[in-house]
């Protein structure tokens, strides 16, 4: 076990629905992450929130709509998807001032949009 | 700022033979340095770091990797391949400051392939 789960582990979702993924980390982290990574493309940071702020936002569609109401969990809230957006969804965390650490990444979902 | 650059986005060997997966970095502080790995359908798993000490790690599954910061590389090595260790390797480096928000900065990644 990773230490930071991610559910659900698979998803499919028509194009007008409204589906939320979740992450959690049991490692007293303080910065969470949200990447996208898509068929041959490289990892793509979306979100990144530190001590419940977000810091970072990569000129992410507001259809992704993330929430990070403690260190411990962090939200993606998905409306009005692409078929473009489907895509493996990995969560990580990582301990703020730590970088000799690196991060630590959930399993990830599987998200499908028809 | 930080970059990392992975020469080869597919690397195929024969199971048995060295593997060696490239990874060139710039940073304009020490750097730490990191290789993941992510079999199908999976998150990333940190398989090795570099953080300043021994500059020849030694990581799971029988994986090593060398700073060399003369030719700014941290290229992994593994003596003898395995079919197991087909999976995607990314490399990433992040800064030694250790301040707030410090930045992992992945490559995009090698694909390796064993081969029977």
């Amino acid at each position: 076990e990773t230490g930071v789960t991610q559910t659900p582990r698979h998803l499919v979702m028509g194009m007008t629905n409204k589906k939320s993924l979740k992450c959690e980390q049991h490692l007293g982290h303080n910065a969470m992450y949200w990447y996208k990574q898509s068929a041959k493309k490289p990892l793509e940071l979306m979100f990144v929130y530190n001590f419940k702020e977000q810091t970072e936002n990569n000129s992410v569609p507001s259809r992704f709509s993330p929430e990070c109401p403690n260190s411990s969990h962090l939200f993606l809230h998905l409306h009005t998807l692409q078929p473009e957006d489907s895509a493996l969804y990995l969560c990580a965390s990582s301990q703020d001032g730590a970088s000799g650490y690196g991060y630590t990444f959930g399993s990830g979902t599987r998200l499908t949009v028809v | 700022a930080q970059s990392v650059t992975q020469l080869g986005s597919h690397v195929s060997v024969s199971e048995g033979a060295l593997v060696l997966l490239r990874c060139n970095y710039s940073s304009s502080v020490p750097p730490y340095l990191f290789w993941y790995v992510q079999y199908p359908n999976q998150g990333l798993q940190l398989l090795l770091k570099y953080t300043s000490a021994a500059t020849l790690v030694k990581g799971i599954n029988g994986f090593e990797a060398e700073f060399k910061k003369s030719e700014t590389s941290f290229h992994l090595t593994k003596p003898s391949a395995h079919m197991s260790d087909a999976a995607e390797y990314f490399c990433a480096v992040s800064d030694q400051s250790g301040g707030s928000n410090y930045k992992l900065t992945f490559g995009k990644g090698t694909l390796l392939t064993v081969n029977p």
